[in-house]
């Protein structure tokens, strides 16, 4: 079974709006998750590290202040689109890795739509 | 300059066959993963197969088989008896450097689409 959730799957807003996406890691705890968009028919990008207790590490070119990214236990990362727009919509999807050396273990993802 | 490169965007394949889904990569640093990873249509990753840099073996994973030459920086991935429900985007990644209690980021390539028919 999945050892990393991921909600909401799918999810439709309005432009302006915010949208909260959870990833969680269900029998470990995760004190570093990854988070990473991907266009249609693109590669997974990396958006930012997320680290329990203390700042998430951005990528190049990602605003913090529009993807806020929240790890406030070991086993719950949220990522935050603040006022989404039509170009932040795309397929968001988290990564965590049960024991360093080791597979990451991905989330279901989650298809943002900003209508 | 690319550090995952996949050179087919679309491969076809005969139920049963094997195929072979190339994948080359860049890095400087001794010590790294390579992994491959399946995205069916709904969108999740699948982890199949990992290789590290310092394996002497190459790794295999029931149907799955990794040809790491290590020399030639590739890492392909091998389906052998393809089945229809391999039909699927096909990711290698790569993970570089050893970490001590860190975890470390994932490098996609661009990907490889794989359609198996009857």
């Amino acid at each position: 079974g999945a050892v990393v959730s991921q909600h909401p799957s799918r999810v439709i807003c309005k432009s302006g709006t915010s949208v909260k996406i959870e990833c969680r890691s269900l029998d470990f705890q995760a004190t570093t998750m990854f988070w990473y968009r991907q266009f249609p028919k693109q590669s997974l990008m990396l958006m930012a590290t997320s680290n329990e207790g203390s700042k998430a590490t951005y990528e190049q070119g990602v605003e913090k202040d529009k993807f806020l990214i929240n790890h406030a236990s070991l086993t719950l990362s949220t990522l935050t689109v603040t006022s989404a727009h039509p170009e932040d919509s795309s397929f968001y999807i988290c990564s965590a890795p049960r024991q360093p050396n080791t597979e990451a273990f991905f989330g279901q993802g989650t298809r943002l739509t900003v209508v | 300059a690319q550090k995952i490169t996949q050179t087919q965007p679309g491969m076809f394949v005969q139920e049963k066959e094997a195929v072979t889904l190339d994948c080359t990569y860049d890095t400087s640093d001794p010590s790294y993963g390579l992994f491959w990873y399946k995205q069916p249509s709904s969108g999740e990753m699948i982890f199949l197969i990992y290789q590290g840099s310092y394996d002497q073996q190459n790794a295999t994973e029931g149907r799955y088989s990794l040809n790491f030459q290590k020399a030639r920086k590739s890492a392909n991935l091998v389906i052998s008896a393809s089945q229809l429900g391999d039909s699927a985007m096909y990711f290698c990644a790569m993970r570089e450097g050893y970490f001590t209690g860190t975890a470390s980021k994932l490098t996609f390539g661009t990907g490889t689409r794989l359609q198996v028919t009857l």
